[in-house]
This record gives structure tokens, sequence and C-alpha cells, in this order.
């Protein structure tokens, strides 16, 4: 079984901190993902990062996936209270034999609070 | 359209009573998932369609029974549902092979379902 520890689990933070959240895990995966959720929405897309090493700046925030596709980075700088909100990070793994669907092993979350 | 809609967006059902979650997408995709949510928390598969088939159950007791009559629909029937099962229910559709690593699924806004 795959797992995905992501922390902290939770954050609260004032407006203008920088932050970090980590995604580890001892399984390599293909890609990983993170989804932004706000409350009573389903999960958005933030990016997914798919070469070890990689790394992928959205304004704000900088994603990075470790060198052996075991773990990855989300930071914010300077962040802002429409950055609350709970953050998932999601691994995406190939299986032998050729899946024909996409499964998600996805990490326990990290609830961010940004206050004005 | 790059949506994945749910209907209805809230429904609170009695233990003895009979619904449906409805979910459409016109993006093409071959997978549909339905996810289970509980507050906080990530996401839970509770079962995976692809090219309409069902591909994946995570031993989902049989009151939840899931239906995609074809590649732009997947139904999730509730039957005799017990106070527990309330939770946010998502739908997400994403692309099959390699596509998905790199695009990721799409999110319905979910369902809020009350059993009660």
């Amino acid at each position: 079984t795959q797992l995905l520890e992501q922390s902290p689990q939770f954050l609260s933070i004032q407006e203008g901190e920088n932050l970090t959240v980590y995604c580890n895990s001892s399984s390599v995966f293909s890609s990983l993902q993170w989804y932004r959720q706000e409350p009573g929405e389903g999960p958005v897309l933030l990016v997914t990062v798919v070469t070890g090493g990689e790394v992928k700046k959205l304004k704000r925030l900088t994603f990075q996936f470790g060198d052996a596709r075991k773990d990855s980075s989300l930071h914010i700088t300077a962040a802002q209270p429409g950055d609350t909100g709970l953050y998932l990070c999601a691994g995406a793994s190939s299986r032998a034999g050729g899946t024909s669907y996409g499964k998600l092993t996805f990490g326990q979350g990290t609830i961010l609070t940004v206050h004005p | 359209d790059t949506e994945v809609t749910q209907t209805p967006k809230h429904l609170v059902m009695g233990m003895t009573n009979k619904k449906s979650l409805k979910c459409e997408q016109h993006m093409g995709h071959r997978a549909m998932y339905w996810y289970k949510q509980k507050a906080k928390k990530p996401p839970e598969l509770m079962f995976v369609y692809s090219y309409e088939k069902l591909s994946i159950n995570e031993s989902v007791p049989s009151r939840f029974s899931p239906e995609c009559p074809n590649s732009s629909l997947l139904n999730l029937h509730l039957h005799a549902l017990q106070p527990e099962d309330s939770a946010l229910y998502l739908c997400a559709s994403s692309q099959l092979g390699e596509a998905f690593f790199s695009l990721g699924y799409t999110f319905g806004s979910g369902t809020r379902l009350t059993v009660v």
C-alpha cells in the first residue's frame, strides 16, 4: 500500500508570511499533483510535477518534486487571506500491465488559514 | 467545456429513502470516479469507471450502487443509508494513460449529503 505523509496538518499564519507544506512517501510516484479545496467545493488542480527534481512556479506558489520522485513540497511566498483552504498532495503511479485509469494516493491534507 | 457538473448540490434523505446523485462531464474523459469526503479530511475513493465499465470498487457497502450509462454520465444510487454516510460526495473525471499523469483529475463541486 502506498502512503503519502503530508505535513503540517494545520497551519495558521499572518498575511505576508511564507510557508512550506511537505509531502513524503517511501514509494516512487509517476507524478505528484497538488490540489486546493475551499469549503463546500471540490478540489482544484494547482499543478502536476512529473520529472524528478522538477520545480514549477505558479505566481507566489513554488512546487518541487524530489529527485527520487518520492517527495514534494509546496512553498507559498507572502501568503494572502485568499490562500486559505485545504491543500492536498496526491501521488499517481503507473501500474504494471497497463492501468486503464488513474488512481491517486492522497495525503492527509494541510488546512491553511491566513489571517489578515 | 472544462467542468464536471454534479447535482444536486445538497441532499437530505431519510434512512429508508432511495435517491440518486448525478455527475456529468463533456471533456471526453474516459475515466470517472466517485469519492467520499468527510470534513477536513482527504477524499476517499469509492468507485472507478474506465470506458464505462466498473474498474474498482473499494469495498463500498451495497447501499451505494454506481452506474455509468454512457461516457459522459455517472450516477450514484443511494438506498437505506446510515447517518454516518453523511458526507460530501465528489465526482471526478480524467484522461486515461499517460495524459492522466500530467493533467490530473477534474473534480465537481460535490453533493453535500445529510442522512437523517
